[in-house]
């Protein structure tokens, strides 16, 4: 097992455009989560699926994101319209049939 | 509103000595899972340790321990004989039996000293 991959891990884009990020989680696991961390903070949960489904999505989530889970295998996290706001790292995390998440190695991004 | 306080933002540890970083979390669940997790510096979350609410012993890794003490909602890390590859944010999480999302501290930075 190889472990939460994230690509990018870096992505550098100007104020305005869409940017879309994987996440591909640990094989078993059905469990999918998005984190949003910004320098010297704890990361702050955005959404979760169990399986393709998305159940849950955080007031931090805004119109502007949007992410699937087709096949309830890799994710994506899509950011319209980008903002200086969204500049942070974007990290996945995945967990199968216990309680602790595993995390891949983020996706920073800068919106100049 | 479940939250998570580190109210360390930063300490300092010399080499082989022990180190107890502090956390305290709300709650009015009483099922839940607190871990803490290391961020070394632009390197990945790893899970350094976890313990289920049910459980009243305190969880041990190696050189890792915590001291859980339910009633006072207070969840403290103790690493003993620090190495310089302890070095990294350290933070504290909480999530609930609904395991939707997990809630994290501001952290707490920790340097090993030579």
């Amino acid at each position: 097992d190889t472990g939460v991959s994230q690509d990018p891990r870096h992505k550098i884009t100007k104020r305005g455009q869409n940017v879309t990020f994987r996440c591909d989680p640990i094989s078993e696991h059905n469990r999918l989560y998005w984190y949003r961390q910004t320098l010297g903070q704890g990361p702050e949960f955005l959404t979760y699926f169990q399986n393709e489904a998305q159940l849950e999505k955080s007031r931090l989530l805004s119109d502007r994101f949007s992410a699937e889970r087709p096949k309830g295998s890799f994710s994506t996290l899509e950011i319209q319209r980008t903002e200086q706001g969204d500049s942070a790292m974007y990290l996945c995390a995945s967990s199968g049939q216990t309680y602790e998440q595993y995390f891949g190695p983020g996706t920073r991004l800068t919106v100049t | 509103a479940q939250t998570v306080t580190q109210s360390q933002p930063e300490m300092s540890v010399q080499e082989a000595e022990t180190v107890t970083l502090s956390c305290t979390y709300d709650t009015s669940e009483n099922n839940y899972y607190l871990f803490w997790y290391k961020q070394p510096p632009s390197r990945q979350m790893i899970l350094v340790i976890r313990q289920e609410a049910y459980k009243q012993q305190n969880a041990t890794e190696n050189r890792f321990s915590v001291n859980f003490q339910k009633a006072a909602k207070s969840f403290s890390l103790k690493i003993s004989d620090s190495q310089l590859g302890d070095t990294a944010m350290y933070f504290c999480a909480f999530v609930d039996h609904n395991n939707n999302d997990m809630r994290f501290g501001a952290g707490t930075r920790l340097t090993v000293k030579p």
